[in-house]
């Protein structure tokens, strides 16, 4: 099915362990996205890519790495995680343009103890 | 700096009770604005895209209007499957970087 899938769905580890979270859409969009959901914030941007090779920080981009080498995958990695990255993750493509809508996955729900 | 302000934080009307939901932003330029529908553990799902002031779009129970200064989300005669959180977002001033400023979102429930 197209569409964006994001894994894994749930994941808890610890203080200072490395973890990826991964994003595949099968659109073909151009324009990939990573975001996080904290009660009280909202959605903010961590980090965009406008297509592969190409990325970009975005507003909280403190503690992340992504990397893009295809265009359909777009990981986030958070290379020591912390208690303040507990949070709910968001993937998003779309197509270029600032009036194109972005579409989103269903989230990494990630908790660091 | 770019902000959106949507009102109220929670919304609890009766089944066929219709209301309004509020955006408002301050962002020079617009260049668009985006309503999304988010339901519990799910990611935003999109709903419309306005362009300019003046523009209406509508999709079964529900209609978005846009002017200078703010938008609305109109649910007539709601059902209780239009309970979720409804996010509302603008493109960032500056060019070209595609990001998106979302504001933080009514939590509508419908009661039967």
């Amino acid at each position: 099915d197209a569409g964006i899938t994001q894994s894994p769905r749930y994941k808890i580890t610890e203080t200072g362990r490395q973890v990826t979270l991964m994003c595949h859409q099968t659109w073909s969009h151009s324009y990939m996205f990573w975001y996080r959901q904290d009660l009280g914030h909202g959605l903010r941007l961590i980090y965009y890519s406008a297509a592969a090779d190409i990325t970009d920080k975005g507003e909280v981009p403190d503690g992340y790495v992504v990397s893009r080498s295809k265009t359909e995958n777009f990981p986030l990695t958070l290379e020591s995680a912390t208690r303040s990255q507990t949070s709910v993750y968001f993937c998003a493509s779309s197509d270029p343009g600032e009036t194109q809508p972005q579409h989103f996955g269903d989230g990494t729900r990630l908790s660091i103890l | 700096e770019d902000q959106v302000t949507q009102s109220p934080e929670a919304l609890r009307l009766q089944e066929g009770e219709s209301s309004s939901l509020n955006c408002s932003y301050t962002v020079s330029g617009l260049r668009g604005l985006f309503w999304y529908r988010q339901d519990p553990g799910k990611g935003p799902e999109f709903l419309f895209t306005l362009y300019s002031a003046g523009e209406e779009k509508e999709k079964e129970r529900l209609k978005a209007t846009l002017t200078k200064k703010e938008s609305f989300l109109h649910i007539t005669a709601p059902k209780p499957e239009d309970s979720a959180t409804y996010l509302c977002a603008v493109p960032d001033s500056g060019a070209g970087s595609y990001q998106l400023t979302f504001g933080k979102g009514t939590k509508l429930s419908v009661i039967p």
